[in-house]
């Protein structure tokens, strides 16, 4: 049962460019969705939402965009600093939240 | 800034053994959550609790577990009678009140990692 996904596992690019790290989601009904950062021997920390009648959200270097026909959104780190190799989570929320797999994104100097 | 803690931070336990996982959710939220992580694979909702009840549990969450607010500040997981496939790391999470336009953000605690031999 995998309602919110993500196919890459991993992402590398270099400091200064985009990282766009993306994700597929299965139930239309959805009202919100979530993107989290996690690092080694953390717990998630909540980053950046969107609204399900939105299409984009910004919040500094971070921007969410959401294709509600496509069910896809993604995630966009402009620029990419070596401070944000992380593992991304996106999130749907129902209440709880249903997570990603998670992508391993990895910000090379 | 407000955060949730847990303890402990690694338990290495004997299959079959009870396990008490501790977190300290931040204070004047009123939803509490738990998750856990198997390695490599993503983090799974096992339950939430609000007013001293569970208000929706998940598969995973068989009469093994169960969880308790005993005294206002501590939310604790317990696994009866652990199994290997109970190794990961747990999760717990909490929230206040939602604002009326706006998603639920959990603040998550930095785990616990359980390992079951």
């Amino acid at each position: 049962d995998q309602q919110v996904k993500q196919n890459s596992p991993s992402l590398s690019v270099q400091e200064g460019r985009i990282s766009i790290l993306n994700c597929d989601y299965t139930n239309s009904m959805f009202d919100y969705f979530l993107w989290y950062k996690k690092y080694p021997a953390e717990g998630p920390t909540f980053l950046i939402s969107i609204s399900s009648i939105k299409d984009k959200n910004e919040d500094g270097r971070f921007t969410v965009f959401l294709n509600k026909s496509a069910k896809h959104l993604s995630l966009h780190i402009v620029p990419s600093q070596p401070g944000d190799s992380a593992v991304y989570f996106c999130a749907a929320d129902t209440g709880k939240l249903i997570f990603g797999q998670g992508t391993t994104l990895q910000v090379k100097p | 800034e407000p955060e949730v803690t847990q303890t402990p931070s690694h338990q290495v336990t004997q299959m079959g053994q009870e396990v008490i996982l501790r977190c300290v959710p931040i204070s004047n939220h009123l939803y509490f959550y738990w998750y856990r992580q198997i390695l490599g694979q993503k983090v799974e909702f096992l339950v939430s609790f609000y007013n001293n009840e569970i208000s929706e549990k998940s598969e995973i969450f068989d009469d093994q577990f169960s969880v308790e607010r005993p005294d206002g500040s501590n939310f604790t997981l317990k696994i009866r009678s652990t199994k290997l496939e109970d190794s990961a790391m747990y999760f717990c999470a909490s929230r206040g009140f939602r604002h009326l336009a706006g998603a639920n953000v959990l603040t998550f605690g930095a785990g616990s990692r359980l390992t079951v031999l």
